[in-house]
């Protein structure tokens, strides 16, 4: 699986949107972008993901570039709890292969 | 969505005695499970991958003796962590990929581990 580097800790504003890039300048075709969030003492939690088009749910946007060489994650209206570690993480669809987690962006929302 | 429960949610040990904890999936089969070791203020290592009805594959430099694992059934997996030591002390976490939302992986909750 493509390698993938993020910022160790961002911080923003409660209410604003929270950006949260990742360069995955490896990746390879049938790689998909995933995001995953861990709040403290918690199992991780699956956000979002993509191939190449950009993503939207109830939690979150992708935004993928054209070259797919990175990617941002919004959170549109961050809350105190958003404040987690966000690990960004590439990997082919439909396998059963295990997720390597890197060092992750370790966010914090402030009041 | 899937839920993956893990048991117990914290457990408390001498040294030199074993723990067992174990993983299971509630609402679906998992015929694969992996297993994540997270010490404090680090990312999740991945330890093994956990087989139903095989042997366990382990990451490099996990000892397998000493992470005994056992898949048992397609709902369960289970870690022993023998002989447990201090440093064994950390934040266990299971996880399952689930087949029919293009095997998305589900977390549980995790079990922490403290060894005296």
């Amino acid at each position: 699986d493509a390698k993938t580097t993020q910022p160790t800790s961002m911080d923003c504003a409660e209410g604003r949107a929270a950006n949260l890039p990742c360069n995955h300048s490896t990746i390879s075709g049938n790689e998909y972008v995933y995001w995953y969030r861990q709040i403290h003492s918690q199992g991780p939690q699956y956000i979002i993901h993509g191939l190449k088009n950009n993503e939207t749910n109830e939690m979150a946007s992708l935004i993928i570039t054209e070259d797919r060489k990175s990617s941002t994650l919004i959170l549109p209206h961050a809350t105190l709890r958003d404040t987690a570690v966000y690990y960004c993480i590439v990997r082919v669809l439909n396998s059963s292969y295990k997720l390597i987690f890197g060092s992750g962006t370790r966010l914090l929302v402030r009041p | 969505g899937a839920v993956v429960s893990q048991h117990p949610s914290w457990v408390i040990c001498k040294s030199g005695t074993s723990v067992k904890i174990e993983c299971r999936s509630l609402d679906f089969q998992a015929t694969t499970m992996f297993w994540y070791r997270q010490f404090p203020k680090q990312s999740l290592m991945l330890m093994a991958t956990s087989n139903e009805g095989s042997k366990a594959t382990y990451e490099q430099g996990v000892e397998k003796d000493k992470f005994l694992i056992n898949h048992a059934s397609l709902t369960l997996s289970t870690l022993t962590v023998t002989s447990a030591h201090p440093e064994d002390s950390s934040f266990y976490i299971c996880s399952a990929p689930v087949v029919s939302v293009g095997n998305e992986q589900f977390f549980g909750p995790g079990t922490r581990l403290t060894v005296l």
